[in-house]
C-alpha cells in the first residue's frame, strides 16, 4: 500500500518546455487535487477532481491542465513552463476524511 | 487581507515546554478545521481534525476552535525535539477546497 505516489521527485525545466507531473493513488479515493507550495504563500489549490471524468479549477489554475481518466491517476500538465511556476507541487487525495498528501515534486524553471 | 492568517515564526522552545500555535480567519462559512504537520522535504500529514467549535484532544495535542472569534489553536504538551516541524492550519466550508495558513516553523531544542 503506497498511498499517494508522486513522480518525479525533482525536475528542472527551461522556460517554454512542457512536462507532466504524475500522481497515482492506491486507496480508491474519488477526490484528488493538486496544490503548489511557495514561501510566504502557503499551499494553494491548482485543480481538483471529485471522480473520473470530472475536474474543476482551484485558486491558481492558470498555466496548468489536468485530466482524470481513471480513479487512480491525476496528472498535472505544464504546457509552457514559466519561472513563476518554480514551486513544490503536492498531490492530495481523500475519501471521507481530510486530505492525504504525497511527498511532492520540486520543480525549478530557469 | 488573506482569508487565513498564521504567524510564520520561527518559534523556538525547550524540550518539555507547552507550545501554542494559532490561526485567525475571516470567512465565517468555514466549518472544518485541520492542523497538519510538515517535516522538511515531506508532504503535510494530518494531526488534528475538528468540525465547528470546541476542543479535541489526542495524546499530547489539543485543538481548539472558537468560531465567534474566528480563531483556532493547537497546543502541544511536553514538546519533544521530534515535534520540530512546520505546522499548517487549514479550513474549509465544504471539505473540498482547503484554505491553508502559511505555516509556523517550530523548533524544540533538547
Amino acid at each position: 500500500n503506497a498511498g499517494v505516489t508522486q513522480t518525479p521527485k525533482f525536475q528542472v525545466l527551461k522556460t517554454g518546455q512542457s512536462m507532466t507531473l504524475q500522481c497515482a493513488q492506491d486507496m480508491n479515493h474519488e477526490y484528488m487535487s493538486w496544490y503548489r507550495q511557495d514561501p510566504g504563500m502557503g499551499l494553494r489549490l491548482i485543480h481538483y477532481s471529485v471522480g473520473a471524468g470530472i475536474t474543476d479549477q482551484g485558486e491558481v489554475p492558470n498555466g496548468y491542465n489536468v485530466s482524470r481518466s481513471t480513479t487512480e491517476d491525476f496528472p498535472l500538465r505544464l504546457l509552457s513552463a514559466a519561472p513563476s511556476q518554480t514551486s513544490v507541487y503536492f498531490c492530495a487525495t481523500r475519501s471521507n476524511s481530510p486530505l492525504h498528501f504525497g511527498n511532492g515534486t520540486r520543480l525549478t524553471v530557469t | 487581507q488573506k482569508e487565513v492568517e498564521q504567524d510564520p515564526g520561527p518559534l523556538s522552545v525547550p524540550e518539555g515546554a507547552i507550545v501554542s500555535l494559532n490561526c485567525t480567519y475571516s470567512n465565517s462559512a468555514f466549518q472544518y478545521f485541520m492542523w497538519y504537520r510538515q517535516y522538511s522535504r515531506k508532504g503535510p500529514e494530518l494531526l488534528m481534525y475538528t468540525y465547528s467549535s470546541g476542543n479535541k484532544e489526542d495524546g499530547r495535542f489539543t485543538a481548539q476552535v472558537d468560531k465567534s472569534s474566528k480563531y483556532i489553536s493547537l497546543f502541544i504538551r511536553d514538546s519533544q525535539p521530534s515535534d520540530s516541524a512546520t505546522y499548517l492550519c487549514a479550513m474549509t466550508p465544504d471539505a473540498d477546497k482547503l484554505i491553508f495558513g502559511t505555516g509556523t516553523r517550530l523548533q524544540v531544542f533538547p
